[in-house]
């Protein structure tokens, strides 16, 4: 069965130091698509990256990189010099290719709080 | 703004009233997914809806839920009878064709319902 575990529920450091949040899944498909979101206090989903199995290159957009380890099965991100914007909660999500490809298998989300 | 729109943003209701939550999905896009996020936790998927038509219901309560994707307007998702538990916001997404492939789901801000 698939899942998403993101066991970090909470993580607060002090801004412009290094964070990164993880993420571990579970999927028997080759082919799936793993995903980060960023929520912030208002609410509203922003889509951060997604990334297929097949891809294991590392990401890096700004202070954002991504690191996808299939033979861990992990797809953590991190941020460098964060500030205080980047304070929201992040998930990371899964789907597979097959019947249900359109559904999204998120994880519990990471609280990021980021002080001044 | 050609985004999914959802509506409203918030919602307040009595116990033993109905909700209903309005989303329209992106120009061009036919296919609708609602998601429900329960406080500190995911995203869980409920119902996915093309037009007329319901795809997969499997994540949504058998009882007091439904949801429509009319051929004209927005897809409804209604709640009968409202009860505290039902307190959450709720997400919708669209997509031009089903999977994740090349096609990903672009979510609305959610309407958050509160049940008093």
């Amino acid at each position: 069965a698939q899942k998403v575990t993101q066991a970090q529920t909470e993580i607060s450091v002090v801004e412009k130091e290094d964070v990164t949040l993880d993420c571990v899944y579970e999927t028997r498909d080759t082919t799936y698509y793993l995903f980060w979101y960023k929520q912030p206090p208002s609410g509203e989903l922003v889509f951060l990256i997604r990334r297929n199995s097949f891809d294991e290159q590392n990401e890096i957009s700004g202070r954002y990189s991504w690191n996808f380890q299939k033979s861990t099965s992990s797809f953590n991100f991190t941020i460098t010099a964060s500030q205080v914007v980047d304070s929201a909660v992040y998930f990371c999500a899964l789907s597979e290719e097959g019947d249900s490809n359109y559904q999204l298998i998120w994880g519990a989300g990471t609280k990021l709080i980021i002080k001044p | 703004n050609a985004g999914v729109m959802q509506n409203p943003r918030h919602l307040v209701r009595r116990r033993g009233q109905e909700a209903r939550l309005r989303c329209s999905p992106m120009k061009g896009h036919s296919h609708v997914y609602w998601y429900r996020q329960l406080p500190e936790e995911g995203l869980k998927f409920m119902v996915y809806l093309q037009k007329e038509n319901i795809i997969d219901e499997s994540g949504m309560p058998k009882e007091r839920f439904s949801a429509e994707f009319p051929k004209e307007g927005p897809s409804i998702l209604r709640i009968q009878q409202v009860v505290r538990g039902d307190s959450a916001a709720y997400f919708c997404a669209s997509s031009p064709r089903a999977g994740q492939g090349n096609q990903p789901q672009h979510f609305g801000d959610g309407t958050r319902l509160s049940i008093l």
